[in-house]
């Protein structure tokens, strides 16, 4: 059974650009998570999408974006990147996020999108 | 006050001895408990999960949660150098809640 797959794997950025990372996840997977990852903060949660539709979102400025296709596959947008974008961008799908099942939301992540912004 | 606390480490412990980790969540409402174990330039991995109070086994792994003091903690019996990692502890709220990870502590197995 694959898992959660994530590309580009790396990535080097300059200032003001803006760069898409995309995820799948394992198959039957409704749910996808996107978590920022740094040394200094650990695991912060950027946004969650279930079904196409955005359920939570993280404290993040508006310069992150993502979206979900109908496939359940996922991406997420950083436009005018900044320095203190640099960062492992991880994805994790769950099997569902259901008010019923509260043990249901494991999550399983992928191997990550490292970003670099000179 | 954070919402999921863990002690930075890192914890050294000689190979074959216990180790323990500690976490410690501030909302009560919070449902489901994780431990993630992360290897250096490796992406988290689920190793355990509980939901109710008590002790929970799973081969060499012991997590213990104890929902009125709001603490979870996880044992690593018989410790190897391959345990060597940053273990995430991570709350679960239910319901459309985003899962919230502490900031891991680093353990370190001496052989």
């Amino acid at each position: 059974k694959a898992g959660v797959t994530q590309t580009p794997r790396y990535l080097i950025k300059t200032r003001g650009q803006q760069v898409t990372l995309s995820c799948s996840p394992i198959s039957g997977h409704r749910s996808v998570s996107w978590y920022q990852q740094t040394p200094g903060q650990g695991l912060q949660f950027l946004f969650e999408y279930f079904s196409e539709t955005q359920r939570n979102k993280g404290n993040f400025p508006g310069r992150f974006s993502g979206r979900q296709f109908s496939n359940s596959r996922s991406e997420m947008n950083v436009s005018t990147l900044e320095l203190g974008d640099s960062a492992l961008y991880l994805c994790a799908s769950s099997l569902v996020w259901d008010p019923g099942h509260s043990g249901a939301n494991v999550l399983t992540f992928g191997a990550g999108s490292r970003l670099t912004v000179l | 006050q954070k919402e999921v606390e863990q002690n930075s480490g890192p914890l050294s412990v000689p190979e074959g001895a216990i180790a323990s980790l500690n976490c410690t969540y501030s909302d009560r409402v919070s449902q489901s408990f994780f431990w993630y174990r992360q290897y250096s330039g490796k992406s988290p991995e689920l190793i355990m999960s509980i939901y109710s109070n008590g002790d929970k086994e799973d081969g060499r792994f012991t997590a213990q949660l104890n929902k009125a003091s709001q603490y979870v903690s996880l044992l690593i019996r018989d410790s190897q150098p391959s345990d060597s990692a940053t273990y995430l502890c991570a709350v679960f709220k239910g319901g459309y809640q985003k899962v919230t990870f502490g900031t891991g502590t680093k353990l370190q197995v001496i052989p």
